[in-house]
Protein backbone atom coordinates (compact mmCIF):
# COMPACT_ATOMS: atom_id res chain seq x y z
CA UNK A 1 0.00 0.00 0.00
CA UNK A 2 2.60 2.65 -1.24
CA UNK A 3 1.52 6.23 -2.05
CA UNK A 4 0.66 6.89 -5.70
CA UNK A 5 3.74 9.73 -6.53
CA UNK A 6 2.90 13.49 -7.23
CA UNK A 7 5.04 16.55 -7.78
CA UNK A 8 5.27 18.43 -4.15
CA UNK A 9 4.45 21.98 -6.06
CA UNK A 10 3.61 23.06 -9.56
CA UNK A 11 3.06 26.71 -10.75
CA UNK A 12 1.80 28.55 -13.32
CA UNK A 13 0.41 32.26 -14.51
CA UNK A 14 -3.32 33.25 -14.52
CA UNK A 15 -4.67 32.08 -18.07
CA UNK A 16 -1.86 29.13 -18.70
CA UNK A 17 -2.50 25.37 -18.60
CA UNK A 18 -0.69 23.30 -15.87
CA UNK A 19 -0.31 19.70 -15.59
CA UNK A 20 -0.13 17.82 -12.03
CA UNK A 21 0.86 13.98 -12.95
CA UNK A 22 0.09 10.90 -10.16
CA UNK A 23 2.50 8.04 -11.05
CA UNK A 24 1.11 4.80 -9.18
CA UNK A 25 1.96 0.37 -10.57
CA UNK A 26 0.69 -1.95 -12.15
CA UNK A 27 -1.33 -2.64 -8.71
CA UNK A 28 -3.72 0.52 -8.86
CA UNK A 29 -3.61 3.38 -11.52
CA UNK A 30 -2.17 0.76 -13.96
CA UNK A 31 -5.03 -1.77 -13.32
CA UNK A 32 -8.37 -0.08 -12.78
CA UNK A 33 -9.40 3.43 -14.89
CA UNK A 34 -10.13 4.79 -11.42
CA UNK A 35 -8.03 8.05 -10.51
CA UNK A 36 -9.94 10.48 -8.97
CA UNK A 37 -8.49 14.02 -7.96
CA UNK A 38 -9.55 16.39 -5.20
CA UNK A 39 -8.99 19.50 -4.71
CA UNK A 40 -8.51 21.27 -1.62
CA UNK A 41 -8.25 24.30 -0.18
CA UNK A 42 -6.48 25.48 3.24
CA UNK A 43 -9.31 24.36 6.20
CA UNK A 44 -11.45 22.57 3.99
CA UNK A 45 -12.48 19.48 3.23
CA UNK A 46 -11.91 17.94 -0.31
CA UNK A 47 -13.75 18.42 -3.64
CA UNK A 48 -13.65 15.47 -5.99
CA UNK A 49 -13.30 17.46 -8.94
CA UNK A 50 -12.53 13.86 -11.53
CA UNK A 51 -13.60 10.59 -11.28
CA UNK A 52 -13.12 7.15 -13.10
CA UNK A 53 -9.79 9.11 -14.76
CA UNK A 54 -11.35 11.11 -16.78
CA UNK A 55 -14.76 12.38 -15.75
CA UNK A 56 -16.51 15.42 -14.61
CA UNK A 57 -18.97 15.48 -11.63
CA UNK A 58 -21.51 18.01 -12.12
CA UNK A 59 -21.13 21.77 -11.11
CA UNK A 60 -17.14 20.96 -11.63
CA UNK A 61 -15.78 23.22 -14.75
CA UNK A 62 -14.55 21.92 -17.88
CA UNK A 63 -11.27 23.89 -17.15
CA UNK A 64 -10.35 20.42 -15.36
CA UNK A 65 -9.40 17.32 -17.33
CA UNK A 66 -8.28 13.99 -16.21
CA UNK A 67 -6.17 11.39 -18.40
CA UNK A 68 -4.40 8.17 -17.62
CA UNK A 69 -1.20 6.10 -19.55
CA UNK A 70 -0.03 2.96 -18.49
CA UNK A 71 0.40 3.35 -14.57
CA UNK A 72 0.38 7.38 -14.57
CA UNK A 73 -2.13 9.82 -14.29
CA UNK A 74 -2.66 13.39 -14.87
CA UNK A 75 -4.75 16.39 -14.21
CA UNK A 76 -4.89 19.42 -16.26
CA UNK A 77 -6.52 22.69 -15.44
CA UNK A 78 -6.28 25.22 -18.66
CA UNK A 79 -6.98 28.81 -18.39
CA UNK A 80 -5.78 29.04 -14.48
CA UNK A 81 -7.44 31.20 -12.20
CA UNK A 82 -7.00 32.67 -8.87
CA UNK A 83 -9.19 30.75 -7.38
CA UNK A 84 -7.29 27.42 -8.47
CA UNK A 85 -4.65 27.70 -5.75
CA UNK A 86 -4.99 24.99 -3.26
CA UNK A 87 -3.79 21.40 -2.65
CA UNK A 88 -4.39 18.24 -5.02
CA UNK A 89 -4.57 15.09 -4.35
CA UNK A 90 -5.12 11.82 -6.56
CA UNK A 91 -6.29 8.93 -5.84
CA UNK A 92 -6.82 5.35 -7.18
CA UNK A 93 -8.64 2.03 -6.74
CA UNK A 94 -6.49 -0.73 -6.19
CA UNK A 95 -8.21 -3.74 -5.22
CA UNK A 96 -9.25 -3.94 -1.76
CA UNK A 97 -7.87 -0.51 -0.64
CA UNK A 98 -7.63 2.82 -2.18
CA UNK A 99 -4.48 4.45 -2.19
CA UNK A 100 -3.92 8.24 -2.32
CA UNK A 101 -0.92 10.45 -3.71
CA UNK A 102 1.15 12.86 -1.59
CA UNK A 103 -0.52 15.67 -2.67
CA UNK A 104 0.32 18.67 -5.53
CA UNK A 105 0.15 22.45 -4.16
CA UNK A 106 -0.45 24.47 -6.75
CA UNK A 107 0.53 27.79 -7.08
CA UNK A 108 -1.01 30.69 -9.15
CA UNK A 109 1.59 33.25 -9.70
CA UNK B 1 -29.74 16.94 0.82
CA UNK B 2 -26.84 14.84 2.07
CA UNK B 3 -24.84 15.32 5.27
CA UNK B 4 -21.90 13.36 7.12
CA UNK B 5 -21.19 14.67 10.66
CA UNK B 6 -18.40 13.08 12.87
CA UNK B 7 -17.57 13.27 16.55
CA UNK B 8 -15.61 11.39 19.00
CA UNK B 9 -12.70 12.96 18.63
CA UNK B 10 -10.04 14.03 21.19
CA UNK B 11 -7.36 13.82 23.03
CA UNK B 12 -6.13 10.34 23.89
CA UNK B 13 -2.88 9.01 25.36
CA UNK B 14 -0.85 6.28 23.37
CA UNK B 15 -2.21 2.88 23.42
CA UNK B 16 -5.63 4.57 24.76
CA UNK B 17 -9.16 4.08 22.68
CA UNK B 18 -11.37 6.41 20.64
CA UNK B 19 -14.34 5.51 19.20
CA UNK B 20 -15.44 7.73 16.06
CA UNK B 21 -19.02 8.18 14.73
CA UNK B 22 -20.15 9.54 11.45
CA UNK B 23 -23.80 10.41 11.44
CA UNK B 24 -25.37 10.17 7.37
CA UNK B 25 -28.26 11.80 6.36
CA UNK B 26 -29.58 12.55 2.78
CA UNK B 27 -29.66 9.42 1.16
CA UNK B 28 -30.32 6.04 1.37
CA UNK B 29 -27.26 4.95 3.77
CA UNK B 30 -27.25 0.90 3.14
CA UNK B 31 -27.08 1.81 -0.46
CA UNK B 32 -23.45 3.21 -0.03
CA UNK B 33 -20.10 1.87 0.76
CA UNK B 34 -18.78 4.35 3.21
CA UNK B 35 -14.79 5.01 4.24
CA UNK B 36 -12.76 6.89 6.84
CA UNK B 37 -10.09 9.10 5.35
CA UNK B 38 -7.26 10.65 7.88
CA UNK B 39 -5.10 13.74 7.40
CA UNK B 40 -2.60 14.75 9.86
CA UNK B 41 -2.11 18.42 10.40
CA UNK B 42 0.09 19.51 7.38
CA UNK B 43 0.23 16.62 5.76
CA UNK B 44 -1.88 14.63 3.26
CA UNK B 45 -4.87 12.50 2.86
CA UNK B 46 -4.69 9.00 3.78
CA UNK B 47 -7.52 6.45 3.46
CA UNK B 48 -7.86 4.39 7.00
CA UNK B 49 -10.46 1.52 5.90
CA UNK B 50 -14.13 1.08 4.30
CA UNK B 51 -17.48 -0.83 4.72
CA UNK B 52 -19.81 -2.54 1.62
CA UNK B 53 -23.38 -1.12 2.52
CA UNK B 54 -24.38 -3.95 4.16
CA UNK B 55 -21.45 -4.05 6.49
CA UNK B 56 -20.51 -7.43 5.41
CA UNK B 57 -17.44 -6.53 4.00
CA UNK B 58 -14.63 -4.43 5.43
CA UNK B 59 -10.89 -3.52 4.22
CA UNK B 60 -8.21 -1.41 5.95
CA UNK B 61 -4.87 0.18 5.52
CA UNK B 62 -1.50 -1.57 6.58
CA UNK B 63 -0.99 0.94 9.32
CA UNK B 64 -4.33 0.37 11.38
CA UNK B 65 -4.88 -3.27 10.52
CA UNK B 66 -5.48 -4.56 13.98
CA UNK B 67 -5.85 -1.58 15.63
CA UNK B 68 -8.80 -0.50 14.10
CA UNK B 69 -12.46 -1.50 13.29
CA UNK B 70 -15.22 0.28 10.92
CA UNK B 71 -18.83 -1.18 11.38
CA UNK B 72 -21.95 0.88 10.61
CA UNK B 73 -25.58 0.40 12.30
CA UNK B 74 -28.09 1.31 9.26
CA UNK B 75 -30.76 1.49 11.13
CA UNK B 76 -29.27 4.52 12.30
CA UNK B 77 -27.59 5.99 9.39
CA UNK B 78 -24.36 5.56 11.36
CA UNK B 79 -20.82 4.74 10.62
CA UNK B 80 -18.30 4.09 13.10
CA UNK B 81 -14.38 3.82 13.69
CA UNK B 82 -12.91 1.98 16.72
CA UNK B 83 -9.34 3.12 17.26
CA UNK B 84 -7.67 0.95 19.50
CA UNK B 85 -4.12 0.78 20.81
CA UNK B 86 -3.34 4.56 19.49
CA UNK B 87 -0.22 5.59 18.21
CA UNK B 88 1.41 9.41 18.24
CA UNK B 89 1.24 8.80 14.29
CA UNK B 90 -2.80 8.47 14.64
CA UNK B 91 -2.98 12.13 15.23
CA UNK B 92 -5.17 13.41 12.54
CA UNK B 93 -8.56 14.83 11.49
CA UNK B 94 -10.33 12.00 10.77
CA UNK B 95 -13.44 12.56 7.98
CA UNK B 96 -15.82 9.88 7.00
CA UNK B 97 -16.33 9.93 3.09
CA UNK B 98 -19.10 8.64 0.89
CA UNK B 99 -18.27 6.52 -2.07
CA UNK B 100 -20.24 8.79 -5.33
CA UNK B 101 -21.51 5.74 -6.67
CA UNK B 102 -21.90 3.38 -3.68
CA UNK B 103 -19.01 1.18 -4.57
CA UNK B 104 -15.52 0.86 -2.94
CA UNK B 105 -13.52 3.12 -5.24
CA UNK B 106 -12.28 5.99 -4.06
CA UNK B 107 -14.72 8.86 -5.76
CA UNK B 108 -15.95 10.89 -2.63
CA UNK B 109 -18.90 12.86 -3.50
CA UNK B 110 -19.20 14.32 0.02
CA UNK B 111 -17.41 14.60 2.99
CA UNK B 112 -17.78 15.21 6.20
CA UNK B 113 -16.10 18.65 8.61
CA UNK B 114 -13.69 15.48 9.89
CA UNK B 115 -13.07 15.29 13.56
CA UNK B 116 -9.81 15.69 15.15
CA UNK B 117 -7.64 12.66 16.98
CA UNK B 118 -5.06 13.63 18.51
CA UNK B 119 -2.43 10.66 20.40
CA UNK B 120 0.13 12.66 23.17
CA UNK B 121 1.38 11.89 26.36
Amino acid sequence: QSALTQPASVSGSPGQSITISCTGTSSDVGSYNLVSWYQQHPGKAPKLMIYEGSKRPSGVSNRFSGSKSGNTASLTISGLQAEDEADYYCCSYAGSHVVFGGGTKLTVL
Amino acid sequence: EVQLVESGGGVVQPGGSLRLSCAASGFTFDDYAMHWVRQAPGKGLEWVSLISGDGGSTYYADSVKGRFTISRDNSKNSLYLQMNSLRTEDTALYYCAKSQLGTFHGDYDYWGQGTLVTVSS
